[in-house]
């Protein structure tokens, strides 16, 4: 497709359930972010994604949360045991190469119940 | 260690009036600054961004930024604002040694009064 697409768009889970959320970047995108933006605040780097390059991690807050990307295509995140605090909007975002300017999805909306 | 920080958290200006949004960063080696808009329940759109070229920005919908490294200072301007610029803006900076982590200001949230 022509942008970054993320679904599902919203999701509501209740406490303790795993969820899976799923990144299609622009197709030839070597670079790939997950971010986090709880309401009201600015955004939360989670992991990023370089062609075949061991991923950057250092953003995950907790194990469980984890993330995957086969080479240069989808992206899924999974947070596993949901809790209250992770409900917050997951953005995905792609680029061409690292620092050009990132494309980014319109963000799954998860809420934990 | 790169940061950044957006000076105010909200902005009200009146229509056709100028914008200014500020940004400051610091970082160890030269950076690359991007300002991105985020509408009310619509994904971040990239507005303009520095990477080592001319130090006056042009973006989209007439907005413009100045790298000023003196001030290490990034601000946002627009001569006239329109009632569609009410927005979130978030200023990102990313280390030309280490590009893999964007840092993100807070975001401004812009009000643009008719």
């Amino acid at each position: 497709g022509a942008g970054v697409s993320q679904s599902p768009s919203n999701k509501v889970t209740e406490k303790g359930k795993d969820v899976e959320l799923r990144c299609d970047p622009i197709s030839g995108h070597t670079a790939l972010y997950w971010y986090r933006q709880r309401l009201g605040q600015g955004l939360e780097f989670l992991i990023y994604f370089q062609g075949n390059s061991a991923p950057d991690k250092s953003g995950l807050p907790s194990d469980r949360f984890s993330a995957e990307r086969t080479g240069e295509s989808v992206s899924t995140l999974t947070i596993q045991r949901t809790q209250q605090e992770d409900s917050a909007v997951y953005l995905c975002a792609s680029s061409l190469w690292q620092g050009n300017g990132y494309t980014f999805g319109s963000g799954t909306r998860l809420t934990v119940v | 260690a790169q940061s950044v920080t957006q000076l105010d958290s909200h902005v009200s200006v009146s229509e056709g009036t100028p914008v200014l949004l500020r940004c400051n960063y610091s970082s160890s080696y030269s950076p690359s600054l991007f300002w991105y808009v985020q509408h009310p329940n619509k994904g971040l759109q990239l507005l303009l961004k520095y990477t080592s070229a001319a130090t006056l920005v042009k973006g989209i919908n007439g907005f413009e930024a100045e790298f000023k490294k003196s001030e290490t200072s990034f601000h946002l301007t627009k001569p006239s604002a329109h009632m569609s610029d009410a927005a979130e803006y978030f200023c990102v900076v990313s280390d030309a040694g280490n590009n893999r982590k964007l840092i993100w200001g807070l975001g401004t949230s812009l009000a643009v009064n008719p």
